[in-house]
């Protein structure tokens, strides 16, 4: 069975400091692994997948993400916080068939100025 | 081109009513997944449709029930209404199925209240 562990419901953040928000999966299969985000009263976002290949993985709006297998992690970080980046963030696992992703419990970014 | 759009935005029920919410995916995505949101559960997947058929369905009591129609849009109903089926009910489309890395546009949800 596949799953996703997101450390820490809520992060607090000055703005302009670093962002890390926590994820690790557990898969037994060679995982395909998802960063989305949740702006207020609105459906999820992309923000940077990996599939195989490079592990740091560059997204949108300046995000990044590094799988480390022997850690089991998929950690997304952005060197500079900005007050648009206050919003819940989903880490995702992709299903061993497809059709369906299995995301992790959310965390809550809030950026203070 | 239009996004996902799921109608409507928002709706409230009394329990033991039943409730239909659509979806109709981006053009040209055959692929259609509905997810339910609440603070204690988080994401959960409830099916995924994909031409016209359920390919996939998640640990839900078969009060919660969808179809495809030909036109790849789609419809959830949930039948006998309790007041923990108060959530987000968010859909999202892709192009196709059974693809690990598929990217999921998804709509704004629909906001159901049980009370």
């Amino acid at each position: 069975a596949q799953s996703v562990t997101q450390l820490g419901s809520h992060v607090s953040v000055s703005e302009g400091a670093l962002v890390l928000l926590r994820c690790n999966y557990s898969s037994s299969v060679p995982p395909y692994l998802f960063w989305y985000v949740q702006y207020p009263n609105q459906g999820l976002q992309l923000l940077l997948k990996y599939t195989t290949g490079a592990t740091l993985v560059k997204g949108i709006n300046g995000f990044e993400a590094e799988f480390k297998k022997s850690e089991t992690s998929f950690h997304l970080t952005k060197p500079s916080a900005h007050m648009s980046d206050a919003a819940e963030y989903f880490c995702a696992v992709g299903d061993n068939q497809g059709g369906k992703l299995i995301f992790g419990q959310g965390t809550e970014l809030s950026v203070k100025p | 081109k239009a996004g996902v759009t799921q109608t409507p935005r928002y709706l409230i029920k009394t329990r033991g009513q039943q409730v239909t919410l659509s979806c109709s995916p981006i053009s040209g995505h055959r692929s259609v997944s509905w997810y339910q949101q609440t603070p204690g559960q988080g994401l959960q997947f409830l099916f995924e449709y994909f031409s016209e058929t359920q390919r996939n369905k998640g640990n839900f009591p078969g009060r919660f029930s969808g179809r495809q129609f030909s036109n790849s849009r789609s419809e959830m109903n949930v039948s006998t209404l309790e007041l923990g089926d108060s959530a987000l009910y968010l859909c999202a489309s892709s192009p196709m199925t059974g693809v690990r890395d598929e990217k999921l546009f998804f709509g704004s949800g629909t906001q159901l209240s049980v009370l």
